[in-house]
């Protein structure tokens, strides 16, 4: 299977602070990496998909790029509402998560 | 407006039986790749299965494979699960999510677009 390495597993930021978040691959998956954001007792939403498209509706403060083993997802400026735990995910083969990034706007 | 509402949760004793459903509303269900996603309590989100439009077409995850089965109903727009011998590492709650794709440099590459709100299943003597 393919393991999905993300970090930091949390982080503190303060409004409009830029964060970054990355998510290493076990091996090579190209673009195929989708980006998620959750927030405590809700499903989770689909922010980035194959590595840097932006889903429709997410702020474009979101980002991703990346391609091969190793992937970011960029938070320009950093807002109240972005305080989420978010998950990197690959879809090449038994659709694995990474173990997620908390993100705590201080 | 697009909605998923799972059902069917509940607490199991281990090695019991339970049956998940998701009802689908506001899409083609038809046309769309469907799958279902567990959380352990305190947990990373898991893929458990994919089911194809017409339901020729399956995949699980390893920890599930030879106990759980995906199927779907595209007259009632639903999805189902059904979970066997079920054990205290399967308490979760269960997510029902439609697949879409998009393109990427190898083709079409899937993401997992809308969720429901989540089903508690609880394995537990």
């Amino acid at each position: 299977d393919i393991q999905m390495t993300q970090s930091p597993s949390s982080l503190s930021a303060s409004v409009g602070d830029r964060v970054t978040i990355t998510c290493r691959a076990s091996q090579s998956i190209t673009d195929y990496l989708n980006w998620y954001q959750q927030k405590p007792g809700k499903a989770p939403k689909l922010l980035i998909y194959g590595a840097s498209s932006l889903q429709s509706g997410v702020p474009s403060r979101f980002s991703g790029s990346g391609s091969g083993t190793d992937f970011t997802l960029t938070i320009s400026s950093l807002q109240p509402e972005d305080s989420a735990t978010y998950y990197c995910q690959q879809s090449v083969t038994s659709w694995t998560f990474g173990r997620g990034t908390k993100v705590e706007v201080k | 407006e697009v909605q998923l509402v799972e059902s069917g949760g509940g607490l199991v004793q281990p090695g019991g039986s339970l049956r998940l459903s998701c009802a689908a509303s506001g899409f083609t269900f038809s046309s769309y790749w469907m799958s279902w996603v567990r959380q352990a309590p305190g947990r990373g989100l898991e893929w458990v299965a994919n089911i194809k439009q017409d339901g020729s077409a399956k995949y699980y995850a390893d920890s599930v494979k030879g106990r759980f089965t995906i199927s779907r109903d595209n007259v009632k727009n639903s999805l189902y699960l059904q979970m066997n011998i079920l054990r205290g590492e399967d308490t979760a709650v269960y997510y029902c999510a439609s697949l879409d794709y998009g393109s990427c440099s190898g083709g079409d590459c899937y993401y997992f677009d809308y969720w429901g709100q989540g089903t508690l299943v609880s394995v537990s003597s």
